[in-house]
């Protein structure tokens, strides 16, 4: 199970900070990587990046100037940062773990279990 | 970036029927294709993975198929859950979802 938590409204040119836990599952399991993806209103969806439990991190190019993450496997969380924000930047942010259907796994092919989503809103 | 395309973006059937949705890919990304559920004003959540195998819980009346660039989800007999919105992803370069096609009753 994952659950997302963080301030639901940004500033304008501030830091979007976001932290999922994680409960039910070893965050430092091999093969799972955990991502976060967004939602623009009314829009489809949009994966941001991962990271796996050693720290390393995969980020969308379109987003990777301004995408950090982070993971605490003992605290059982990760997050996100998110720089500069616009309003475009305004969506529901999910976390989720992403897998592979055979192991090993070294770059994950499907997103397995999602969070119920947070509303960020980027507004002054 | 390997893009996406479904079709048709809007299917209105009534309960009963069959859905078949398509997901087309820009290029080959071999069977590793994905297909999620989101209901309204719910998270998606996982229904197929490697383009046939179905995720836990996930019930028999949906199956995938295809392979290299074109894929096809089956609702075989629409239950009144299954009105939704219906993901395909991919991973062949990265993660990349498309558009969504919306299945509404008619």
């Amino acid at each position: 199970q994952l659950q997302e938590s963080g301030p639901g409204l940004a500033k304008p040119s501030q830091t979007l900070s976001l932290t999922c836990f994680v409960s039910g599952a070893s965050m430092s399991s091999d093969g799972y990587y955990w991502s976060w993806i967004r939602q623009h209103p009314g829009k489809g969806l949009e994966w941001i990046g991962y990271i796996y439990y050693t720290g390393t991190t995969f980020y969308n190019p379109s987003l990777k100037s301004r995408v950090t993450m982070s993971i605490e496997t003992s605290k059982r969380r990760f997050s996100l940062n998110l720089s500069s924000v616009t309003a475009a930047d305004t969506a529901v942010y999910y976390c989720a773990s992403a897998t592979c259907s055979t192991t090993p796994c070294h770059r994950p092919e499907f997103f397995q279990h999602w969070g119920r989503g947070t509303l960020v809103s980027v507004s002054s | 970036e390997t893009v996406l395309t479904q079709s048709p973006a809007t299917l209105s059937l009534s309960p009963g029927e069959r859905a078949t949705l398509s997901c087309r890919a820009s290029q080959n990304v071999s069977k590793s294709l994905a297909w999620h559920q989101q209901r309204r004003g719910q998270a998606p959540r996982l229904l197929i993975f490697n383009t046939c195998n179905r995720a836990a819980g996930v019930p028999a009346r949906f199956s995938g198929s295809g392979s290299g660039t074109d894929f096809t989800l089956t609702i075989s007999s629409l239950e009144p859950e299954d009105f939704a919105v219906y993901y395909c992803q991919q991973r062949s370069d990265w993660l990349t979802f498309g558009g969504g096609t919306k299945v509404e009753i008619k």
